[in-house]
């Protein structure tokens, strides 16, 4: 397996307080993404990475934003936590370009209240 | 715990039997695809990928076929095992852009 650790696993809050989920890479890929993944419409990116502090939206950024202070760290906070923000979040990376294999972690498993 | 859709298509296969998973894309200019398999509450693990200029493509007991004429990707199965049972989907992208990621199937295998 890619070397991909998200924290936490799992997070209950209420809405409106902060959440800030961190994705932990071993690879040196250059690029990483934040995706969330829904019943009904599958993986939809959220922002991603294509190197240290450079990086840009997805096609669902609203309500998000993202951080990458070094290679191995993306960070997604949810400034404030709305319930339609509810969902499982997946870190992936990728090595050489945003058209070659994502390699993805297990998930963090979000639900606001 | 569950980690995709609820209502996805599925396909329900005997232990040793072989499984045919299909893919349609809309985008004629797409010229790279990718199977992924995701586990119950795992994330989606790259299987096999094909790029526009081959029609087909093999690996360890998956084979990918490409039929660029009618926009069809299919993954191939053989002899599938209980370990098989996932939900599978397709991602397609052209000329370096982003990935786009199909909605999934959810194979069943019977022992």
């Amino acid at each position: 397996d890619a070397g991909i650790t998200q924290s936490p696993r799992h997070k209950v809050t209420e809405t409106g307080t902060p959440v800030t989920l961190r994705c932990h890479q071993t690879e040196n890929h250059r690029y990483m993404y934040w995706y969330r993944q829904d019943p009904g419409h599958g993986l939809r990116l959220i922002h991603y990475s294509y190197g240290v502090k450079d990086t840009d939206k997805g096609e669902v950024s609203d309500g998000y934003s993202v951080s990458r202070s070094k290679t191995e760290d993306f960070l997604l906070t949810l400034e404030s936590a709305t319930s339609s923000q509810t969902s499982v979040y997946f870190c992936a990376i990728s090595g050489q370009g945003r058209d070659q294999p994502q390699h993805f972690g297990d998930g963090t498993r979000l639900s606001i209240l | 715990g569950e980690s995709v859709g609820l209502h996805l298509p599925t396909l329900s296969v005997q232990e040793g039997d072989n499984s045919i998973i299909n893919c349609a894309y809309s985008n004629s200019a797409s010229d790279y695809f990718i199977w992924y398999k995701q586990e119950s509450g795992k994330g989606p693990q790259f299987i096999i990928d094909i790029r526009s200029n081959m029609d087909k493509r093999q690996g360890q007991r998956v084979t990918v076929l490409l039929n660029k004429t009618v926009k069809h990707l299919s993954l191939q199965i053989a002899a599938t095992q209980p370990g098989d049972s996932a939900v599978y989907f397709c991602a397609e992208t052209y000329a370096g852009n982003m990935l786009t990621f199909g909605g999934g199937t959810r194979l069943m295998v019977k022992p």
